[in-house]
C-alpha cells in the first residue's frame, strides 16, 4: 500500500526566505505526482503536476522536483511572502490501468510566513 | 467556470440522522472522486467514479455510506445511519480524462454529528 510522508509537518520562516517542503512516498510505481495548497476553511488547489516521466515542473517562484527512483519530490519556493501561508500536500496517482486520478496524499506541511 | 459545487458548506446533525452531501462536478469532466479529511487520518478516497460509473469504492469506511451518480452533473454521497466518528471535511473533486490531468476540488462539506 503506497504511503506519502511529508517533512516537516509545520515550518515558520521570516518573509524573503527560500524554502524546501519534502514528500517521500514507498512505492515508486506512480503515474504522476501533485502539489496541492489549502487554506484554512478552503479545499485544495493544485500548484504543480509532475508526470512520472518528467523530473520537475516550475510556475512562477514555485519549482517541484520529482525522483521516482528514490521516491521523493521536493516543493522549492522562492522568496516566500506572507501570502504563501497555507497548508501544502503532495499526492501520488498509482501506475494502474483503472486508477485514474484516484489520489493518496502526504499528512501536509503547515507553514507560515512572517511579515 | 464556477468550479466544483458541493452542499451544504456546513452540516450539524444528530447521531442517527441520515446524511446527504452534493455535488456538481466541473462542466465536461468525466472523473468524479468523493474524500473525506480529518485531523486523525489525514485526506482519504473514499470513492471514484468514471463516466458517471463507481469504478473504486474501496475507501467508503462501511455500509452505513453510499455514493451515487445519476448523470454527469451531480453526484451524493449519504451516510445512513450517522455517528460522531463520521464527523469531517468531504471534499468532490473532478477532472477530465483517465488520468494525469489537474484534479479541482470543490470547497468541502464541513459536518459535525453530535
Amino acid at each position: 500500500k503506497q504511503e506519502v510522508t511529508q517533512i516537516p509537518a509545520a515550518l515558520s520562516v521570516p518573509e524573503g526566505e527560500n524554502l524546501v517542503l519534502n514528500c517521500s512516498f514507498t512505492d515508486s510505481a506512480i503515474y504522476n505526482l501533485q502539489w496541492f495548497r489549502q487554506d484554512p476553511g478552503k479545499g485544495l488547489t493544485s500548484l504543480l503536476l509532475i508526470q512520472s516521466s518528467q523530473r520537475e515542473q516550475t510556475s512562477g517562484r514555485l519549482n517541484a522536483s520529482l525522483d521516482k527512483s528514490s521516491g521523493r519530490s521536493t516543493l522549492y519556493i522562492a522568496a516566500s511572502q506572507p501570502g504563501d501561508s497555507a497548508t501544502y500536500l503532495c499526492a501520488v496517482s498509482p501506475r494502474s490501468s483503472n486508477a485514474g486520478n484516484m489520489l493518496t496524499f502526504g499528512g501536509g506541511t503547515r507553514l507560515m510566513v512572517k511579515p | 467556470d464556477a468550479g466544483v459545487i458541493q452542499s451544504p458548506r456546513h452540516e450539524v446533525t444528530e447521531m442517527g440522522q441520515e446524511v446527504t452531501l452534493r455535488c456538481k462536478p466541473i462542466s465536461g469532466h468525466n472523473s468524479l472522486f468523493w474524500y473525506r479529511q480529518t485531523m486523525m487520518r489525514g485526506l482519504e478516497l473514499l470513492i471514484y467514479f468514471n463516466n458517471n460509473v463507481p469504478i473504486d469504492d474501496s475507501g467508503m469506511p462501511e455500509d452505513r455510506f453510499s455514493a451515487k451518480m445519476p448523470n454527469a452533473s451531480f453526484s451524493t454521497l449519504k451516510i445512513q445511519p450517522s455517528e460522531p466518528r463520521d464527523s469531517a471535511v468531504y471534499f468532490c473533486a473532478s477532472s477530465f480524462g483517465w488520468t494525469g490531468n489537474t484534479i479541482y476540488f470543490g470547497e468541502g462539506s464541513w459536518l459535525t454529528v453530535v
